[in-house]
Formats: structure tokens, sequence, C-alpha cells
């Protein structure tokens, strides 16, 4: 059974500092791996996804790598805002199926 | 982009009742939709996976009388909380694909059961 698990689980820094997410998985047959941001209440808003083929995705600020043998993905922020505060979640899909195995989430706060 | 709607947003509802939670996409057929259920503090749990015109299919420990789906057309499914507990109150987000594609998810419904 695919586990899925993101350190650290919340983190706070100030503004424009840059910032890692990490995130674990411990089956390799992923066919995608993406990255969601959740606010408080709120529904998922996507990132960037990874086909299992790429080493990683950009998007403005955002920068996701993948190295699918070593079961890891890491989220790269540069030059946070209060604006990025909220949980950033990673959710792998298996080779099999088009479910989606979430971790628990990373909870992002950056203060003014 | 692809666009998925949830009614009601939030629902409080006595112990007992039944609750229907739409999930609906808007600008593109689904033929695979998804229901989720998030705890407090707690990752997205799967919860069934539906094909249009199909019995939805669930994941172990989830009980399919208690949670009803029904995915009639390509644009909506159904969720029915029957019997509702205070237990059942959690968050419940939908997603939606086509052609197994990739999943867009709706805002959520908060449901609170007293």
């Amino acid at each position: 059974k695919q586990e899925v698990t993101q350190i650290p689980a919340a983190l706070s820094v100030p503004e424009g500092e840059n910032l890692v997410l990490n995130c674990s998985f411990t089956d390799s047959a992923i066919y995608n791996l993406q990255w969601f941001r959740q606010d408080p209440g709120k529904g998922l808003t996507s990132l960037l996804l990874i086909q299992s083929s790429q080493r990683e995705q950009t998007s403005g600020r955002l920068n996701a790598s993948l190295d699918k043998s070593s079961g890891r993905s890491t989220l790269y922020i540069a030059a946070s805002q209060p604006g990025d505060s909220a949980t950033y979640l990673c959710a792998v899909r298996p080779n099999s199926g088009y479910a989606l195995n979430f971790g628990k989430g990373t909870s992002l706060l950056v203060t003014p | 982009g692809a666009v998925v709607s949830q009614h009601p947003s939030r629902v409080i509802c006595k112990s007992g009742t039944s609750v229907k939670i739409e999930c609906r996409s808007l600008d593109f057929q689904a033929t695979t939709m998804f229901w989720y259920r998030q705890f407090p503090k707690q990752s997205l749990m799967l919860m069934a996976t539906s094909n249009e015109g199909s019995k939805a299919t669930y994941e172990q420990g989830v009980e399919k009388d208690k949670f009803l789906i029904n995915h009639a057309s390509l644009t909506l499914s159904t969720l029915t909380v029957t019997s509702a507990h205070p237990e059942d109150s959690s968050f419940y987000i939908c997603s939606a694909s086509s052609e197994g594609d990739t999943q867009y998810f709706g805002p959520g419904t908060r449901l609170t059961v007293l």
C-alpha cells in the first residue's frame, strides 16, 4: 500500500525566504506526482504535476522535482510571500488506477 | 480550465438525518468522479470511485450502504450520507476526470452532524 509522507508538518518563515517542502512515497511505481495548495476550509488548487518520466516542473516561483527511484519529491518556493501561507499537499497517482494517495500536508506560514 | 463545483458548501444537520452532496463538472464531461474525506489535520482519504452509469467502487472500510454514490450523468455525481452521526462530520471533496486524465477538485463540503 502506497504511503505518502510530508516533512515538515508545519513551517514558519519570514517573508522573502526560499524554502523547500519534502514529500516521500514508498512505492516507486507511480504514474505521476502532484503538488496542491489548500487554503483553510477550501478545496484544492493544483500547483504542479510531474509525470513519472520527468525530473522537474516549474511554474513562476515554484519548482517541483521528482526522484522516482528514491521515492522523493521536493517543492521549492522562491522568495516566499505572506500570500503563500496555506497547506501544501503532495499526492501520487499509481500506475494502476486513477485515485490519488495524499500526504498529510505541510502547513506553511509566511510572516510579513 | 476545468471547473468542478460542489453543493452545498456547508451543511449542518441533526443526527439520524440524511444529507446529499452534489458534485458537478461545469465545462467538461467527467467519466470518472472520486469522493474524498478529510478529517482535521489529516490527509484526504479516498472513499469511492464512480464511473458514469456504473456502480461505485468503495475503498476498504467505507460502508457502501451508508455513503450512497450516484453518477447518473457525465456531469453530476451525488454522495448521500444516510443516517448521519457526529463521527461523519468531516470535509468531503469530490474530483472529476475525463478519460483518466487529470483530476479536477471541487471546493469541498463541510458537513457538521449535531
